[in-house]
């Protein structure tokens, strides 16, 4: 399965809405999850099953979607919130996980 | 609260073999699978495979030949050999544990990455 995120990079003033698009090459049903990555630091998870927020991690992130379109929304973007966002997803058959080629969010 | 601290050499020659392990601390190998990912400079991420507490493991097919999982369950920690690398292996390597629910697997725990280098 690809996974195909756009756009590459998104630019948004501060407070604004940001949308970030996976794509997926066949369903994956809701089994999605995005991950924010800042420079130096491991990816952290943000989002499972396409819409369960993680621990700790703020209100203002919000996952939607299934089947092949799915959807990360930040809702009011913060200076902390500037990062690379990817989506990922796993198969089951042949076991193999597979990461979006993410999204640059910046100020 | 459970983290993951890796360790290994940061710099190889041509057809040497990495080596990082992956140690686990506050909580236990068992229940889980062990995830090794890997990011090239200024890239994305790329899944190499994972390791099972008992030592079931799953490969990306592009790196199968040359890699190797191990688990050390006296030392809670486990693994990665990649053999005969090259340039193109210069990457930061991280290792994760797979969650799963339902049918979604996830990463939510992961190390702190090891950057390697592959230079003549």
């Amino acid at each position: 399965i690809v996974m195909t995120q756009s756009p590459a990079t998104l630019s948004v003033s501060p407070g604004e809405r940001a949308t970030l698009s996976c794509r997926a090459s066949q369903n994956v049903y809701s089994n999605l999850a995005w991950y924010q990555q800042k420079p130096g630091q491991a990816p952290r998870l943000l989002i499972s099953g396409a819409s369960t927020r993680a621990t700790d991690i703020p209100a203002r992130f919000s996952g939607s979607g299934s089947g092949t379109e799915f959807t990360l929304t930040i809702s009011s973007l913060q200076s902390e919130d500037v990062a690379v966002y990817y989506c990922q997803q796993y198969d089951h058959w042949p076991a193999r996980a597979t990461f979006g080629g993410g999204t640059k969010v910046e100020i | 609260q459970v983290q993951l601290q890796q360790g290994g050499a940061g710099l190889l020659k041509p057809s040497e073999t990495l080596s990082l392990t992956c140690a686990v601390y506050g909580g236990s190998l068992s229940g889980y699978y062990w995830s090794w990912i890997r990011q090239s400079p200024g890239k994305g991420l790329e899944w190499i495979g994972e390791v099972s507490h008992s030592g079931s493991t799953n490969y990306n097919p592009s790196l199968k030949s040359r890699v190797t999982f191990s688990v050390d369950t006296s030392k809670n920690q486990f693994s990665l050999r990649l053999t005969s690398v090259t340039a193109a292996d210069t990457a930061v390597y991280y290792c994760a544990r797979r969650m799963v629910q339902g049918g979604d697997c996830y990463y939510g725990h992961w190390g702190q990455g090891t950057l390697v280098t592959v230079s003549s």
